[in-house]
């Protein structure tokens, strides 16, 4: 497509249940990156992937969290036993990866944990 | 490691008038450095880069920035202010080697009044 998409772009879900959170990137972008954006607050790096392999995964906040990138292409961020906390709104972006490639953002997924 | 720091999470300035967002950045290497924008229920867009070519970049919408490394500063400003240019403003820093992993400030809303 023209740009990157996210789905769904809400998700209101119950604390403890699981979601799955999808990024379709550029095609052809081989850097893909999931940022967290809490109200009020800045962009939370969370992490990296070039190709399929994540070499940065360090801004993952706890092991409830993962991610995994296929085909070099779609990435999904799942969330197991969510917790309030977890609410903001989950950004995916991808670039060409080189130094000063721009990063192009989706819409992002707003979640909710209720 | 790299940060940077915005200050001021709100500014008002009226139409006509001069914008300036002020960024501070610190990197322990040469940086890359961005401003993005995110206007109301939309992704973030690239504003501007400093890739260690000219220190003084224009970007889109008339914005631009001054990289100044003796005041570790890239600043954003505009001459005269339009009501569309309310919106979230946001700065960024990355590496100029290896993959970009951006660190975004707080972000700093501006509200522009008639």
């Amino acid at each position: 497509g023209a740009g990157v998409s996210q789905s769904p772009s809400n998700k209101v879900t119950e604390k403890g249940k699981d979601v799955e959170l999808r990024c379709d990137p550029i095609s052809g972008h081989t850097a893909l990156y999931w940022y967290r954006q809490r109200l009020g607050q800045g962009l939370e790096f969370l992490i990296y992937f070039q190709g399929n392999s994540a070499p940065d995964k360090s801004g993952l906040p706890s092991d409830r969290f993962s991610a995994e990138r296929t085909g070099e292409s779609v990435s999904t961020l799942t969330i197991q036993r969510t917790q309030q906390e977890d609410s903001a709104v989950y950004l995916c972006a991808s670039s060409l990866g080189l130094g000063n490639s721009p990063l192009h953002f989706g819409n992002g997924t707003r979640l909710t944990v209720t | 490691a790299q940060s940077v720091t915005q200050l001021g999470s709100h500014v008002s300035v009226s139409e006509g008038a001069l914008v300036l967002l002020r960024c501070n950045y610190s990197s322990s290497v040469p940086p890359y450095l961005f401003w993005y924008v995110q206007y109301p229920n939309q992704g973030l867009q690239l504003l501007l880069k400093y890739t260690s070519a000219a220190t003084l970049v224009k970007g889109i919408n008339g914005f631009e920035a001054e990289f100044k490394k003796s005041e570790t500063s890239f600043h954003l400003t505009k001459p005269s202010a339009h009501m569309s240019d309310a919106a979230e403003y946001f700065c960024a820093v990355s590496r100029n080697t290896g993959f970009q992993k951006l660190v975004f400030g707080t972000g700093t809303r501006l509200l522009v009044s008639p």
